[in-house]
């Protein structure tokens, strides 16, 4: 069975300082992973995602996560933070047939 | 990438109407789509898979007769609830696969349909 804990339902952090969103999952098979966003009455976008191949994946608008098999972690995380990344962050693992199992999101809030 | 749109984006109406929400995938043919439920504050919820040219599989708890799907063309899914009532109020999100990315399981997703029942 697969599913996806996100450990923070809220991050706060100030402009221009790191941000750090933590995910981890179970999966009984070897899974694919994805970091969504999601902006206000939006639908999701895809930041990026992790398929068995490197090991640091690298995303959209300098978002990038490392995949950590022995702590079944898959972190996101980003060097500054803009005021445009204030969103909505969503977990997401994927193993054998389509389904996506969601984990409950982490809101982000970027203060000026 | 691979485009999936919604429409409308919006809509209001009174409970007991049937109200109909599309979903487009824009530059692939899509076999399989998906049905998302998000309710205020809350993650994703699969309600449905749409197959081209089948029955929809739902998940376990979602009305089949309420939520009706059907997924006439490989670009095309629509999503009707059924005299709506106020608790149907949500977020439906469509999603779909692009078999060119079959591997991954990706799913590309629209921009929802904000559903309101008075």
């Amino acid at each position: 069975a697969q599913s996806v804990t996100q450990l923070d339902s809220h991050v706060s952090v100030s402009e221009g300082t790191p941000v750090l969103l933590r995910c981890n999952y179970s999966s009984s098979y070897s899974p694919s992973l994805f970091w969504y966003v999601q902006h206000p009455n939006k639908g999701l976008q895809l930041l990026l995602k992790y398929t068995s191949a490197a090991t640091l994946v690298k995303g959209i608008n300098g978002f990038e996560a490392e995949f950590k098999k022995s702590e079944t972690s898959f972190h996101l995380t980003k060097p500054s933070a803009h005021m445009s990344d204030a969103a909505e962050y969503f977990c997401v693992v994927s193993g054998k047939g389509n389904n996506l199992f969601f984990g409950t999101g982490t809101r982000l809030t970027v203060i000026p | 990438g691979a485009v999936v749109s919604q429409h409308p984006s919006r809509v209001i109406c009174k409970s007991g109407t049937s109200v109909k929400i599309e979903c487009r995938s824009l530059d692939f043919q899509a076999t399989t789509m998906f049905w998302y439920r998000q309710f205020p504050k809350q993650s994703l919820m699969l309600m449905a898979t749409s197959n081209e040219g089948s029955k929809a599989t739902y998940e376990q708890g979602v009305e089949k007769d309420k939520f009706l799907i059907n997924h006439a063309s490989l670009t095309l899914s629509t999503l009707t609830v059924t005299s709506a009532h106020p608790e149907d109020s949500s977020f439906y999100i469509c999603s779909a696969r692009d078999p060119r990315t079959t591997y991954y399981n990706e799913q590309f997703f629209g921009p929802g349909t904000r559903l309101t029942v008075l």
